[in-house]
């Protein structure tokens, strides 16, 4: 069974402070990893990757995968308070559906 | 252009009842995902359907779970005769193509059962 764990679950950093979220991956058929935003609403899209070692960057929020330790981080520099959120990672499976597996998540709180 | 919409964002059942989760994709998308996500739990996958045709079902407990994506109409997840381990969030997300070009899944902001 496909497999996607985050840490930590959750988080409590200050204004300006730079974090790091981690998602390690066990998936079949492996196409790409995914992360999204969740505030309280909907998850919105931030990034997919599916090349190692390719840093994704907007603005503040950058990625980067490892196919080889099946592993990803996000990265937040500079953090403001509207970054806080659950922050979903997700592996994609191209076996014959475009199936994503969930983590749990990160909720990132951010206080000024 | 709007979102993906799903209605009701709450919903109340009790034990027995019939639970009807509705989601209209996007405007020009024609793939649908439903997803379902337990408290304290990541969103797990459930079925994925385009117009008429059941592509991914291998996430739907395989009693009183049924959905359909109609010709004409929104998408539509039915619980039959729910019990309290149904209660949950209901994601819909909606892509032009399979998964879209980015891999991009557009999510509605959802829906949550509960079951008394």
């Amino acid at each position: 069974e496909d497999k996607v764990v985050q840490s930590p679950l959750s988080l409590v950093v200050h204004e300006g402070d730079t974090v790091t979220l981690n998602c390690s991956y066990e998936v079949t058929n492996f196409r790409s990893l995914l992360w999204y935003k969740q505030e309280k609403k909907a998850p919105t899209f931030l990034f997919m990757l599916t090349s190692s070692g390719i840093e994704k960057k907007s603005g503040r929020l950058s990625s980067i995968l490892d196919k080889k330790e099946l592993f990803s981080i996000l990265n937040i520099t500079a953090t403001q308070t509207g970054d806080s959120a659950v922050y979903l990672c997700a592996g994609h499976s191209g076996a014959g559906s475009y199936q994503l597996t969930f983590g749990k998540g990160t909720k990132l709180s951010v206080i000024p | 252009n709007a979102g993906v919409m799903q209605n009701p964002r709450h919903l109340v059942r009790r034990r027995g009842q019939e639970a009807r989760l509705r989601c209209s994709p996007m405007k020009g998308h024609s793939h649908v995902y439903w997803y379902r996500q337990l408290p304290e739990e990541g969103l797990k996958f459930m079925v994925y359907l385009q117009k008429e045709n059941i592509i991914d079902e291998s996430g739907m407990p395989k009693e009183r779970f049924s959905a359909e994506f109609p010709k004409e109409g929104p998408s539509i997840l039915r619980i039959q005769q729910v019990v309290r381990g149904d209660s949950a969030a209901y994601f819909c997300a909606s892509s032009p193509l399979q998964g879209g070009n980015t891999g991009e899944l557009f999510f509605g902001e959802g829906s949550r059962l509960t079951v008394l």
